[in-house]
């Protein structure tokens, strides 16, 4: 089974632009959950998508914003970006047959961004 | 609010020694906690999910504990290896089912 995958891979943008991050999950999963990396604040939650709809959403700025198909591949946009945007951005997905809490999530390579 | 510390934030240990790597969190009112691995460019790897009723739960020469009282849990890594060297991160889902994340611990196994 193919894994998790985010296109692109490397992304460089000016303060200002918008972006869009893809990510496709295991084939049968459908839940799509985003994070953001950075070495100041580490690991944070974004959002989860389940079958089209925004379950749970961190503490970000309405500038992070995110949707997902029907075949359960999601997108994540940043709008007005800032060079605190720069980060690592993470996709996970996971079965979620049974519940949230009981399954584990399995990770893309992610996508650096890079805010100029 | 949910905050999970890890310590130590680095470790340098040869290679076959076991080791034990740490990970606190404030509040006991998890669904469940859990260990990943990340290595430089490839995304992060699920290695133990122990549910919240769970003490512990083993995968090769990986243990992890987990005591929900005290808000701790112990990555136990046996017989380490050049190729166990990667960043452990501990994880736990809180109450509102958001992994809250800790900062990590960089593990370097020498030769």
């Amino acid at each position: 089974k193919a894994g998790v995958t985010q296109t692109p891979r490397y992304l460089i943008k000016t303060r200002g632009q918008q972006v869009t991050l893809s990510c496709s999950p295991i084939s049968g999963h459908r839940s799509v959950s985003w994070y953001q990396q950075t070495p100041g604040q580490g690991l944070q939650f974004l959002f989860e998508y389940f079958s089209e709809t925004q379950r749970n959403k961190g503490n970000f700025p309405g500038r992070f914003s995110g949707r997902q198909f029907s075949n359960s591949r999601s997108e994540m946009n940043v709008s007005t970006l800032e060079l605190g945007d720069s980060a690592l951005y993470l996709c996970a997905s996971s079965l979620l047959t049974s519940g949230r809490a009981e399954d584990t999530q399995y990770f893309g390579p992610g996508t650096r961004l890079t805010v100029l | 609010k949910q905050e999970v510390t890890q310590i130590p934030a680095a470790l340098s240990v040869p290679e076959g020694e076991n080791l034990v790597l740490n990970c606190s969190f404030t509040d006991s009112a998890i669904y469940n906690l859990q260990w990943f691995r990340q290595d430089p460019g490839k995304g992060l790897t699920s290695l133990l999910l122990i549910q919240s009723s769970q003490r512990e739960q083993t995968s090769g020469r990986l243990n992890a504990s987990l005591d929900k009282s005290s808000g701790r849990s112990t990555l136990y890594i046996a017989a380490s290896q050049p190729g166990d060297s990667a960043t452990y991160l501990c994880a736990v889902v809180a109450s509102n089912y958001q992994l809250i994340w800790g900062a990590g611990t960089k593990l370097i196994i020498k030769p």
